[in-house]
Formats: structure tokens, C-alpha cells, sequence
């Protein structure tokens, strides 16, 4: 199956620092998410990117599918922002299974 | 519109019995996806409906088993719980239209086997 990893697999911020977080896939995908996971469990979606460039206020991804890698952006870190982040990929031309990343996991201290 | 609702919330069982975690999807989806996170770990694959059926299966025995009914909300049985069992149990759904639909995720089911 398609392997998905992410890096790097903890990270600690000063509050308002900035921070890229990259996700690498074995295979094309056609379905790419990013998701954060707060410290209360809840996996709240943050991209739908299987290419292309987004931007959501302090976060934007880029997905680069030729690569097969995408990078989320955080800028001027809140401590809200504290939490996992997950991508997630569907395989192009399979069954709709979704693999997730191993996960990067941000603490941003004041 | 409601997002994907999951119950129970949390949900305490001992070694043996069985557990049921009920999802409902968010309307006009038609797939369900389970997952289970052990603490401190990942997101492992359970369980993929679409239609009523049974489309995909992670790599999980036999006693965790599931369904979907016509209204596309869908169950995930557990049964013979084993301590390892406890974990997070998430449910996502999507529009299965097209590929590639993103997936929405329900709160989870906090499953503790004693």
C-alpha cells in the first residue's frame, strides 16, 4: 500500500514563531488532506489539497503531486495551536482507502 | 447542516464483553469510514462502508466487525474485548460522488476495556 510519512515528528515553537511541516507519499494520490488533531481528540480539517496552493488565514499548504509531497505552513504560532497534524491520502485509481501520515506533533510554548 | 455525530461519547467495558459505537454521517454522504487511535498513536484504518456495503477492511481480526443501514449511518461491533482494545474510535464519512472527497471526522468513542 501507499506509504505516508511526515516530518519532523515533534516540534516545539516559541509563541509567534513561524514552521513548516512536510508530508511525503509513495504514490500518486487523487485526495490529500490536512487535518489537526486537538488535544482533546477532535480531528478538525484544515485542507482538502491534492494540489495546488490554499491558504486559511496564519496556515496555507502547497501540495506539489508530480513530488509527492505537501507542506503545511504555520505562521506566527498561537498556543492553540498545540495539538497533532495529520495528513491523510487517498491512493489514485484504488479503492477510496484514506492512509494517514505518522503525524508531527506541535507544542507551542508562551 | 450537522457535522458526523458519534456515541457514546465515552464508553467503559470489561475484558470479554462486547462493545457497540454507533456513527451517523453527515447528510447526503453515503460512505463511512472507522478508525482506531490507540493512545499516543496514530490513525489506524478499521473499516470502509459505502452503500451498505462493505468495501474495505483494515488489517483487524474478525471480532471487530461493523454494518451500515439504509439511512447510511453505520455500527462497529467489538466483541471478546481485549485490553488492547482501548483506544479512540473515529468515524468519518464523505460524498463518494467522485473521487477524492474529503473526509469530515465525528468526536470519536473513548473505548476503555478493565
Amino acid at each position: 500500500g501507499i506509504q505516508v510519512e511526515q516530518s519532523p515528528p515533534d516540534l516545539i515553537l516559541q509563541e509567534g514563531a513561524n514552521s513548516t511541516l512536510r508530508c511525503n507519499f509513495s504514490d500518486s494520490v487523487n485526495n490529500l488532506q490536512w487535518f489537526h488533531q486537538n488535544p482533546w481528540g477532535q480531528l478538525i480539517n484544515l485542507f482538502y489539497i491534492p494540489s495546488g496552493t490554499k491558504q486559511n488565514g496564519r496556515l496555507s499548504a502547497t501540495t506539489v503531486a508530480t513530488e509527492r509531497y505537501s507542506l503545511l505552513y504555520i505562521s506566527s504560532s498561537q498556543t492553540t495551536d498545540s495539538g497533532v497534524y495529520f495528513c491523510a491520502v487517498v491512493r489514485a485509481g484504488g479503492y477510496q482507502k484514506v492512509t494517514f501520515g505518522t503525524g508531527t506533533k506541535l507544542q507551542v510554548i508562551p | 447542516e450537522a457535522g458526523v455525530t458519534q456515541s457514546p461519547t465515552h464508553l467503559i467495558k470489561t475484558r470479554g464483553q462486547q462493545a457497540t459505537l454507533r456513527c451517523s454521517p453527515i447528510s447526503g454522504h453515503t460512505s463511512v469510514y472507522w478508525y482506531q487511535q490507540a493512545l499516543g498513536l496514530g490513525l489506524q484504518f478499521l473499516l470502509w462502508y459505502d452503500e451498505g456495503e462493505e468495501r474495505n477492511r483494515g488489517n483487524f481480526p474478525p471480532r471487530f466487525s461493523g454494518r451500515q443501514f439504509p439511512n447510511y449511518s453505520s455500527e462497529l461491533n467489538v466483541n471478546a474485548l481485549e485490553l488492547e482494545d482501548s483506544a479512540l474510535y473515529l468515524c468519518a464519512s464523505s460524498h463518494q460522488g467522485a473521487p477524492g472527497s474529503p473526509l469530515h471526522f465525528g468526536n470519536g468513542t473513548r473505548l476503555t476495556v478493565t
